[in-house]
């Protein structure tokens, strides 16, 4: 069973500042995605990966998928209180099920 | 935009009952998906549905869960006999082409097991 990683599990920043959380897996995989959670609702998708190397920008979050594909980092430029969230890496194994990271909790405070 | 809806958002029932998840999935996708997540743990796959039939399943999901697509358009995941364990947020996802592809979630149903 493939398993992703996410680190820090927890993080608590104050607003304005800069982040990086990141997602480690010993497996390649044919993409990853990363979402965002908010407490008692459905993951929300903010981008997918698929090329080794890819940097992606949504705003003031950056997201790059490792050369090996076996990695990604997520990096947030001055954080905001809307930022907090769960932050959940997925990744699909070639076809094979659809393993999720136990995710990153940030706590942007204002 | 288009949306993963869900129904019901919270249902409560006896250890031992059957309860039907509903999932209506965005109009042109073909692939379903349903996860689940106990209060603190990671999401966990359980079943991919495609062309209505089962395409993956994880080990969680054994006989006392099933899957099906009655009328082309609801997708609903039963659980013929709850058990406790089985509280947890309910997932459905859909995608329109593949898992590779932007998988798109409902809000989920809180399924408590007393």
């Amino acid at each position: 069973t493939q398993l992703l990683e996410q680190s820090p599990q927890f993080l608590s920043i104050q607003e304005g500042e800069n982040l990086t959380v990141y997602c480690n897996s010993s497996s390649v995989f044919s993409s990853l995605q990363w979402y965002r959670q908010e407490p008692g609702e459905g993951p929300v998708l903010l981008v997918t990966v698929v090329t080794g190397g890819e940097v992606k920008k949504l705003k003031r979050l950056t997201f790059q998928f490792g050369d090996a594909r076996k990695d990604s980092s997520l990096h947030i430029t001055a954080a905001q209180p809307g930022d907090t969230g769960l932050y959940l890496c997925a990744a699909d194994n070639y076809g094979q099920n659809f393993v999720f990271g136990p995710g990153t909790r940030l706590s942007v405070l204002p | 935009e288009p949306e993963v809806t869900q129904t019901p958002s919270h249902q409560v029932t006896q250890m031992g009952q059957e309860v039907i998840l509903r999932c209506v999935p965005i109009s042109n996708h073909l692939y379903f998906y349903w996860y689940r997540q106990i209060l603190g743990q990671k999401v966990e796959f359980l079943v991919s549905f495609y062309n209505n039939e089962i395409s993956e399943k994880s080990e969680i999901f054994d006989d006392q869960f099933s899957v099906e697509r009655p009328d082309g358009s609801n997708f609903t995941l039963k659980i013929r006999s709850t058990k406790l364990e089985d509280s947890a947020m309910y997932f459905c996802a859909t995608s329109r082409v593949r898992a590779s592809d932007t998988q798109y979630f409902g809000p989920g149903t809180r399924l408590t097991v007393l």
